[in-house]
C-alpha cells in the first residue's frame, strides 16, 4: 500500500512570496490533515477534510494560508504572503475515517522563509 | 485549554540500556494518548496507542503506561539500540475531538553504540 505523498520536500521563498504544498493521501482515506511543525515544537493541527468539506479549520490562519481537497482526494495548501514565523515542516496525514486514530503520514515539506 | 509536556527535550544513553520517557498533560478528560517516532525528514509513526480505560500497551520492546488521574503517561524502551535514534512524541486526543491530536514537543533520542 503506498503511503501519503508530498511534494515538494523542501522550498525556500522569500517573505512576502507565495508558496503551495501538495498531498496526494492513501487511496481510499476520507479524511486529511495538515499539520505545521515549527523547529522544537509538536506538529499543530492546521486543518481536517472530510472528503472535500471542512471539518476542522479553527486553527488555520486565513488571512494567509487556504487549502482545498478537490473532488475528495488529493489536497493543496497555500500560503500567501509568506512571513519568517511560517518557516516550517507541513505535514499531510490521512485516516480512513473522521474519528479514527489512525493516522498515516507523510514525510513533509520543509519551508524555510527568509 | 489541554497543554502536553515531555521532558527531558533530549536523552543520550548508551546501546542496551532502558529508555524512559516521560508525557504530562494537563487535562485528564483524554479519550486516549498515543505515542509517536518522528525520524529526520521523515513523517511520523505511531507505536503505541492507549485507551483511556487502560494502564498500558506493550508491542515487542516498548511499553507505555498511562495514569490519567495524575496525567502522566511513561514510554519504556527496553535494551535499546542505536536504530532506536529518533525523536518520541506524546499526543492526547478528547473524546470529542473526532481523531484530532494535541501534542508535546517531543524527546529526541540517541543511543550510542
Amino acid at each position: 500500500e503506498a503511503g501519503v505523498a508530498q511534494s515538494p520536500r523542501y522550498k525556500i521563498i522569500e517573505k512576502r512570496q507565495s508558496v503551495a504544498f501538495w498531498c496526494n493521501p492513501i487511496s481510499g482515506h476520507a479524511t486529511l490533515y495538515w499539520y505545521q511543525q515549527i523547529l522544537g515544537q509538536g506538529p499543530k493541527l492546521l486543518i481536517q477534510f472530510q472528503n472535500n468539506g471542512v471539518v476542522d479549520d479553527s486553527q488555520l490562519p486565513k488571512d494567509r494560508f487556504s487549502a482545498e481537497r478537490l473532488k475528495g482526494v488529493d489536497s493543496t495548501l497555500k500560503i500567501q504572503p509568506a512571513k519568517l514565523e511560517d518557516s516550517a515542516v507541513y505535514l499531510c496525514a490521512s485516516s480512513p475515517t473522521p474519528d479514527s486514530y489512525e493516522q498515516y503520514f507523510g514525510p513533509g515539506t520543509r519551508l524555510t522563509v527568509t | 485549554k489541554q497543554e502536553v509536556t515531555q521532558i527531558p527535550a533530549a536523552l543520550s544513553v548508551p546501546e542496551g540500556e532502558n529508555l524512559v520517557l516521560n508525557c504530562s498533560f494537563t487535562d485528564s478528560a483524554i479519550y486516549n494518548l498515543q505515542w509517536f517516532r518522528q525520524d529526520p525528514g521523515k513523517g511520523l509513526t505511531s507505536l503505541l496507542l492507549i485507551q483511556s480505560s487502560q494502564r498500558e500497551q506493550t508491542s515487542g520492546r516498548l511499553n507505555a503506561s498511562l495514569d490519567k488521574s495524575s496525567g502522566r503517561s511513561t514510554l519504556y524502551i527496553a535494551a535499546s539500540q542505536p536504530g532506536d535514534s529518533a525523536t518520541y512524541l506524546c499526543a492526547v486526543s478528547g473524546a470529542d475531538s473526532w481523531g484530532k491530536f494535541q501534542f508535546g514537543a517531543g524527546t529526541q533520542v540517541v543511543v550510542t553504540p
